[in-house]
């Protein structure tokens, strides 16, 4: 299957701090999204890209669609300790293939 | 909006016997549900994808006699892992997609089996 590959690997931050991880492919995707999972717990969505270029937040959140569309990125501004899990980017390829692709995942860790 | 549930949440099961795991679509109806496997510190892999009403495609190196999947309607799908072995240990997760939504996947909180 496709390899999407995530870095870094893992991230400890300190709380307040802004965190900043990417995802990237051989391949060119059509939609790019962005989850984070708990431990024990399946993965929750938190930003959806459809277009190369597009820049989209959801609250201290902030993810963009490359524009070679092999890429995206993750942006996490001041982090709280909730902010704790792994995240996964997942992508679609253009071939229309209806399944998601998953990232390595990147393990976030904030230290209060 | 976008609820997935799975049940159980967890199974413990002797090696031989089999298990069937649900995952419902609680407020909307899912046309496409996909069942995947996690092991620790590893990312999620794609084992199958059910349509409803239609037979399951499963990804290479899936045994589909052993992972059934039957998606009878369009909010329940379920995975039943037949002749349970140790190594069929794992964390099971589905996501369901909206009928018409082409892109996004909402998943399910996973159902962790273990083969004693």
């Amino acid at each position: 299957g496709q390899q999407l590959n995530q870095s870094p690997q893992s991230m400890f931050i300190q709380e307040g701090e802004d965190v900043s991880m990417n995802c990237t492919s051989s391949s060119i995707f059509n939609t790019w999204l962005w989850y984070k999972q708990d431990p024990g717990e399946g993965p929750v969505l938190l930003i959806a890209l459809y277009k190369a270029g597009e820049l989209t937040s959801n609250g201290r959140l902030t993810a963009q669609f490359g524009i070679t569309r092999k890429d995206s990125f993750l942006n996490i501004s001041a982090s709280i300790p909730s902010d704790v899990g792994i995240y996964f980017c997942a992508g679609q390829l253009e071939t229309g293939a209806n399944n998601l692709f998953f990232g390595t995942g990147t393990r976030l860790t904030v230290i209060p | 909006g976008a609820v997935v549930s799975q049940h159980p949440s967890w199974v413990i099961c002797k090696s031989g016997t089999s298990v069937k795991i649900e995952c419902r679509s609680l407020d909307f109806q899912a046309t496409t549900m996909f069942w995947y496997r996690q092991f620790p510190k590893q990312s999620l892999m794609l084992m199958a994808t059910s349509n409803e009403g239609s037979k399951a495609t499963y990804e290479q190196g899936v045994e589909k006699d052993k992972f059934l999947i039957n998606h009878a309607s369009l909010t329940l799908s379920t995975l039943t892992v037949t002749s349970a072995h140790p190594e069929d240990s794992s964390f099971y997760i589905c996501s369901a997609r909206a009928h018409g939504n082409t892109y996004e996947q909402y998943f399910g909180p996973g159902t962790r089996l273990t083969v004693t």
